[in-house]
């Protein structure tokens, strides 16, 4: 089954302490990208990345980093969290870029809180 | 620079029709797009609309585009209470064709 998996679905963290959020996608798509989802704003992108080693800041970067270090992975790192980053979490993976209309997949989201 | 629109909150009774609208900025748009939240679920892709058509239809769903005036439309004929979720509407646009999402829009289908 085609899909994009998230872990953890929900964590509860302090601040200050290093976490990761990982995604995986199995479509061997070439496209993948975080947003985040807070009330009022709607998803607001967070880092995208076209291929493996490739990736660039989306909308509100700051605070958080990714990698794509192979094509089916695209974990989110926040090195030193803050509650303002309380938020929930979505990956997403297409093909290519975001214009195709049947092809981005979103993951199940993460719901993480920064204590 | 690119910014869409929704309101926030709509209410309708099981079995009338739901219109939700979203105005967005981006011109050179290719494909517009709805998305459907469940509560606690992810996103689901709706439906979506070229941007050189005005409607499209799809079962109960019939989109509407005005691109003169940058406004989409969403119409959910007979609602049901499994239409309850948020809807968001989203552009394709910008240098990387990335999504650009609007607030949501929170549909409540009372029985």
């Amino acid at each position: 089954e085609a899909q994009v998996t998230q872990n953890p679905r929900y964590l509860i963290t302090v601040t200050g302490k290093k976490l990761t959020v990982t995604c995986s996608q199995n479509m061997n798509h070439e496209y993948m990208s975080w947003y985040r989802q807070d009330p009022g704003l709607g998803l607001r992108q967070i880092y995208y990345s076209m291929n493996v080693e490739v990736t660039d800041k989306g909308d509100v970067p700051e605070g958080y980093k990714v990698s794509r270090k192979e094509k089916r992975n695209f974990p989110l790192i926040l090195e030193s969290p803050s509650p303002n980053q309380t938020s929930l979490y979505f990956c997403a993976s297409s093909p290519t870029l975001a214009g195709a209309p049947d092809t981005q997949y979103f993951g199940p989201g993460t719901r993480l809180t920064v204590l | 620079g690119e910014d869409v629109e929704q309101s926030l909150f709509l209410s309708v009774r099981e079995g009338d029709s739901s219109v939700i609208n979203c105005t967005y900025t981006d011109s050179s748009s290719t494909y517009l797009y709805w998305y459907k939240q469940e509560p606690g679920a992810g996103l689901q892709l709706l439906t979506y609309i070229f941007s050189n058509m005005d409607m499209k239809q799809d079962q109960r769903l019939t989109v509407l585009l005005n691109k003169k005036d940058k406004h989409l439309s969403l119409r959910i004929a007979d609602t049901q209470t499994g239409d309850s979720a948020i809807y968001f509407c989203a552009e394709a646009g910008g240098a990387t064709n990335k999504l650009i999402f609007g607030t949501g829009t929170l549909l409540a289908v009372q029985p």
